[in-house]
């Protein structure tokens, strides 16, 4: 497509249960980000790859946080036994190359609802 | 520990009048600023961005200021208009890292 996607759009979930949010980049770019933003919070960075380099995780809050990605291309964001807490969208972005060389291309967002 | 830093939720300014929207960063190793629009249910959009060796880039409306010595940037519009009401985030890159602020809400009132 031409725009970054993301899937599901809305999630409602059970406390304690299991999340996969799934991002699919813009065709060629090699970086991608997660960001999450909580009510009435700003944006708050979560992972980042580049390339085949190993990501930087350092914005991931908990441990009950992962991330996987193909490749340059689908992302995963799992999050286990969710907490009431991590409701929030979860947003994904890409860029061609690093950053600094160009602006971030963002997706519409993962609503999650954690009950 | 945030290192990009938006004081002001929020914003409000009559229609026609100049907009004036702020951001401060404590990482001497950012190089690279930019601001993105946010409208309701949809992701934020890149808007006008400025690297370090400049201290000024227009855009139309838009115009970014970056005063590096005091690690802040402001974004103007003007003049102003109700479809401008958005939530408007800074952010700052460089070594291979994106840090974004907290967002100003601006409501231009007509």
């Amino acid at each position: 497509g031409a725009g970054v996607s993301q899937s599901p759009s809305n999630k409602v979930t059970e406390k304690g249960k299991d999340v996969e949010l799934r991002c699919d980049p813009i065709s060629g770019h090699t970086a991608l980000y997660w960001y999450r933003q909580r009510l009435g919070q700003g944006l708050e960075f979560l992972i980042y790859f580049q390339g085949n380099s190993a990501p930087d995780k350092s914005g991931l809050p908990s441990d009950r946080f992962s991330a996987e990605r193909t490749g340059e291309s689908v992302s995963t964001l799992t999050i286990q036994r969710t907490q009431q807490e991590d409701s929030a969208v979860y947003l994904c972005a890409s860029s061609l190359g690093t950053p600094g060389t160009g602006e971030l291309f963002f997706g519409e967002g993962s609503r999650l609802t954690v009950l | 520990d945030q290192q990009v830093k938006q004081n002001s939720p929020s914003l409000s300014v009559q229609e026609g009048r100049i907009s004036i929207l702020n951001c401060d960063y404590t990482n001497s190793m950012f190089d690279y600023f930019l601001w993105y629009k946010k409208y309701p249910a949809e992701g934020p959009t890149f808007l006008i961005s400025i690297s370090s060796i400049k201290d000024k880039n227009e855009d139309g409306r838009f115009t970014v200021f970056l005063n590096k010595s005091a690690k802040h940037l402001s974004l103007h519009i003007v003049p102003s208009q109700p479809g401008d009401s958005a939530v408007y985030f800074c952010a700052a890159s460089g070594n291979n890292d994106m840090r974004f602020g907290a967002g100003t809400r601006l409501t231009v009132k007509p």
